[in-house]
């Protein structure tokens, strides 16, 4: 079955430490997003992708880097410099951006990361 | 003020009632997205549109570009409709991949 895969469902990350958000999708998909949940509030993008080897920054890029280098995967690194990361992660794709008539999203379970 | 308003924020109804979910965005915009939140936190796309209507079994969505303003609608609810129901807007300009999400609305159907 095609779908969009997040792993882990959980994760723990420790003060100073990098951890890294995997996403894989085999629907042939060009678009990638990531996207940030806090409780009460609306999704916010950190960062998208249109091709492989191409990504921008979204609205809380900060903290965060990711990787394209092949079509069907985007992980996301949190980095130490994210103060704050403790949050329900979800990853996105779409044939082509969101705005447009091919733009469906298709989202991911989702991974829990919190701070221990 | 945000950009994407959602009302009601909660929304309790009986098994079998019709609902009605508003969204109210302030900016123009290229597409409006109707998503489902499950408990566990999975993301489903119940809808994507532009102008009119569109149906997809007892789910109606609406969107009234000049008003902007986009419903959705559940006829005879069912407790499986429970969810949390979030609208998703993508504007003109600014960065091409970000929609303005609303903070959803919690819907819980008793049986």
């Amino acid at each position: 079955d095609g779908g969009i895969t997040q792993s882990p469902k959980y994760l723990f990350r420790k003060e100073g430490q990098n951890v890294t958000l995997s996403c894989e999708q085999n629907l042939n998909h060009d678009a990638m997003y990531w996207y940030r949940q806090d409780p009460g509030q609306g999704l916010r993008l950190i960062y998208y992708s249109q091709i492989v080897n191409d990504f921008q920054k979204g609205d809380i890029a900060e903290g965060y880097s990711v990787s394209r280098e092949k079509k069907e995967s985007f992980p996301l690194t949190v980095t130490s410099a994210q103060k704050n990361p403790t949050a329900f992660y979800l990853c996105a794709s779409s044939f082509q951006l969101s705005g447009t008539e091919g733009g469906k999203l298709f989202f991911g379970s989702g991974t829990q990361l919190s701070v221990l | 003020k945000n950009e994407v308003e959602q009302s009601p924020q909660n929304l309790t109804a009986q098994e079998g009632e019709f609902i009605t979910i508003n969204c109210s965005y302030s900016v123009g915009i290229s597409a409006l997205h109707w998503l489902q939140q499950h408990p566990g936190g999975g993301i489903v796309s119940l809808f994507m549109l532009s102008s009119g209507k569109k149906k997809h079994g007892r789910l109606i969505a609406t969107i009234n570009i000049q008003e902007k303003h986009s419903s959705l609608h559940i006829t005879a609810s069912h407790p499986r409709d429970s969810a949390v129901y979030i609208c998703a807007v993508r504007g003109y300009g600014g960065s091409q991949g970000n929609l303005i999400f609303g903070k959803g609305t919690k819907l819980s159907v008793k049986p």
